[in-house]
């Protein structure tokens, strides 16, 4: 079984430009979550689609950040502009249970985002 | 709002013997899951370890176990004969189980080397 994949795996851009992270969930898994490490810090919840429907975007930091997951399968997460406070890494993870379930979110390998 | 901390930014032990990794967390809830992760350099987050907060038996997967101190807001991992393979960031995570979605809130992460 394939598992959680993202890509691209590192993308370099300047300031004010575009980037869309992509992520591709376990197949199956209803749920998908996106998270970040920025600096080095704690890994920080950004959002969570149950199917195509955003469950729980609390951790959104502002309006720059749009995730999308049409059809319920693979998600993006496009930044613009692109602020040089977005460099870090960005986990996708996916699962299975619904909520309340002791289940196990599966990450991908993330993408490293830096932003000149 | 729960945090997790992590008071060890880096541990290094000698293989084969044992190393324990810290973890606290502040909740005001009586019911949640905890977990340890492990991203080994390069390569995606795993799960390593859970704890439900209503078990009192501390739960334990071949090398690993914790310490579940629920008064004290403990979470400890211990690796027992490490191997240079446990080489790793290894994250402590907290989950509720009232709240919407099942986001993760993580500790800032221990870099554990292992040397030969």
């Amino acid at each position: 079984e394939a598992g959680v994949t993202q890509f691209p795996s590192h993308s370099v851009i300047e300031k004010g430009q575009t980037v869309t992270l992509r992520c591709d969930p376990i197949s199956g898994h209803d749920n998908l979550y996106w998270y970040r490490r920025v600096m080095g810090k704690e890994i920080k919840f950004l959002l969570h689609f149950v199917k195509e429907s955003k469950q729980d975007e609390s951790g959104m930091p502002n309006n720059r950040f749009l995730a999308e997951r049409t059809g319920g399968t693979y998600s993006t997460l496009k930044v613009q502009p692109a602020e040089l406070e977005d460099s870090g890494v960005y986990f996708c993870a996916s699962s299975s249970f619904p909520q309340g379930a002791m289940n196990e979110q599966f990450f991908g390998p993330g993408t490293r985002l830096t932003v000149l | 709002a729960q945090t997790v901390t992590q008071s060890q930014p880096e541990m290094s032990v000698q293989e084969a013997e044992t190393v324990t990794l810290s973890c606290t967390y502040d909740t005001s809830e009586s019911d949640y899951y905890l977990f340890w992760y492990k991203q080994p350099p390069s390569r995606q987050m795993i799960l390593v370890i859970r704890q439900e907060a209503y078990k009192q038996q501390n739960a334990t997967e071949n090398r690993f176990s914790v310490n579940f101190q629920k008064a004290a807001k403990s979470f400890s991992l211990k690796i027992s004969d490490s191997q240079l393979g446990d080489a790793a960031m290894y994250f402590c995570a907290y989950r509720s189980v009232r709240a919407a979605g099942n986001k993760l809130t993580f500790g800032g992460g221990t870099r554990v080397l292992v040397k030969p």
